[in-house]
């Protein structure tokens, strides 16, 4: 199918575990994204891609990493889960259009709870 | 850097009246406003984006939004609600040439009451 799918949709862990998200997409876009999203919050930025090998930081970006070794896979890694990172987790992609503004592709979410 | 404001956090209506979602952002040059919509359990759908010229953007959904610069205001219209609305409303701003800079709202939670 289309779009972006994410894995695991559900994930239940133990504080101190290693965690990661997969998010894979066949839209040949170039940049993704991690978001997470907290009641009162919206969605909060955490690491984004603009290419292959190429991740920035984001606006919460502490206690994550995340790796892009193919356009289509964008991986999102908690070393150490804490109870603090329990959480939505969304992945979005994005292929830039002519007028140079950003319109975002969203997968279905990935919920994690950290025990 | 921007800002978005969704003062609403909940918000109930009745099939088939009038809806406006209200989104307040705060930018310092020409800002990019979406609105997405989250229906349960699901990612975020754009409903419609302003980029630049007409103010008055219409949308999926038979939604529209209204740009109002003097305001800083972008907010979501329908002048007739259907039970399948009942969902969550994101307003987003985003900056020309900055993928990675948007900015989210806490969204308003739409019921919708038979």
């Amino acid at each position: 199918d289309a779009g972006i799918t994410q894995s695991p949709r559900h994930k239940v862990t133990e504080t101190g575990t290693p965690v990661t998200l997969r998010c894979h997409q066949t839209e040949n876009h170039r940049y993704m994204y991690w978001y997470r999203q907290d009641p009162g919050h919206g969605l909060r930025l955490i690491h984004y891609s603009y290419g292959v090998k190429d991740t920035d930081k984001g606006e919460v970006s502490d206690g994550y990493s995340v790796s892009r070794s193919k356009t289509e896979d964008f991986l999102l890694t908690l070393e150490s889960a804490t109870s603090s990172q329990t959480s939505v987790y969304f992945c979005a992609s994005m292929d830039r259009g002519l007028s140079g503004a950003n319109v975002l592709t969203f997968g279905a979410g990935s919920r994690l709870t950290v025990l | 850097a921007q800002s978005v404001t969704q003062p609403d956090i909940h918000i109930t209506v009745s099939e088939g009246a009038s809806l406006e979602l209200r989104c307040n952002y705060s930018y310092g040059a020409t800002p990019y406003l979406f609105w997405y919509v989250q229906s349960p359990g699901q990612g975020l759908q754009l409903l419609l984006k302003y980029f630049s010229g007409d103010t008055l953007v219409q949308g999926i959904k038979g939604f529209e939004a209204e740009f109002k610069r003097s305001q800083s205001s972008f907010n979501l219209r329908k002048p007739s609600v259907h039970w399948s609305d009942a969902a969550e409303y994101f307003c987003a701003v985003g900056a020309l040439y900055n993928n990675n800079d948007m900015r989210f709202g806490a969204g308003t939670r739409l019921t919708v009451k038979p």
